[in-house]
């Protein structure tokens, strides 16, 4: 199985500036994902980030808000700009691994990046 | 389209059996299943293809059922280590395109 490493783990922010979280994968991925989590909610897809083309985006996500890097297979970023307290969140790197044993693809979750915007 | 899951929330003792069911309004490939603690990661459990079998990890079975597109996670003999959030996810496309992630159902286990 994939090894995700997510940088930072938290952060307190200030209103308006920005945030940038890294996603570090210990094997080569075609497709990454961001995903935001509300605190008792479930797992909303912000983008998939695929290596070589321009991030896909979800309903409600835009570029300018959340602008994705992959410059390769292994690593992406997620920006949060211009943030405020809404932005407030749990923020998941995962990526997509096909399983010799359930025949199937499966998705890993990095530990996540808890973000408080004052 | 979220998928939806029932019930939302259940209490458990140990020992007990439980299922969690997930819904869906499209026609899927696949079902997804994780279990996630509080303040970590979600967790792979197993995934159902359409045309595949029951799955089973550990003490932990699900089903799918495609012509109804609905999925059901069976606990049996809940241990305590059970708790925690668990999240359906489907996915429409033999390709793979994304999992849409479930409201999920909070599962707790006391002594």
């Amino acid at each position: 199985s994939a090894v995700i490493s997510q940088k930072p783990s938290r952060d307190i922010c200030q209103r308006g500036t920005s945030l940038t979280i890294q996603c570090q994968v210990d094997s080569q991925v075609t497709m990454m994902f961001w995903y935001r989590q509300q605190p008792g909610q479930s797992l909303t897809l912000i983008a998939t980030a695929n290596q070589g083309s321009e991030a896909t985006y979800e309903s409600g996500f835009v570029i300018d808000k959340f602008p994705i890097s992959r410059p390769n297979l292994t690593f992406s970023t997620l920006t949060v700009s211009n943030m405020s307290p809404e932005d407030s969140s749990i923020y998941l790197c995962s990526v997509v691994d096909r399983s010799r044993l359930y025949f199937g693809n499966i998705q890993y979750f990095g530990a996540g990046t808890r973000l408080s915007v004052l | 389209q979220q998928p939806v899951q029932s019930p939302q929330a259940v209490i458990l003792r140990e020992g007990e059996d439980a299922v969690i069911n997930c819904s869906s309004s499209k026609a899927l490939y696949s079902v997804h299943w994780y279990r996630q603690k509080h303040g970590e990661a979600p967790v792979f459990l197993m995934i159902l293809l359409k045309g595949g079998e029951q799955m089973r990890h550990e003490k932990i079975s699900a089903s799918f059922n495609e012509k109804k597109q609905q999925s059901s996670l069976y606990l049996t003999a809940s241990q305590l280590s059970y708790s925690g959030t668990y999240f359906c996810g489907t996915e429409s496309g033999a390709s793979y395109d994304k999992v849409i992630f479930g409201p999920g159902t909070s599962l707790s286990v006391i002594p």
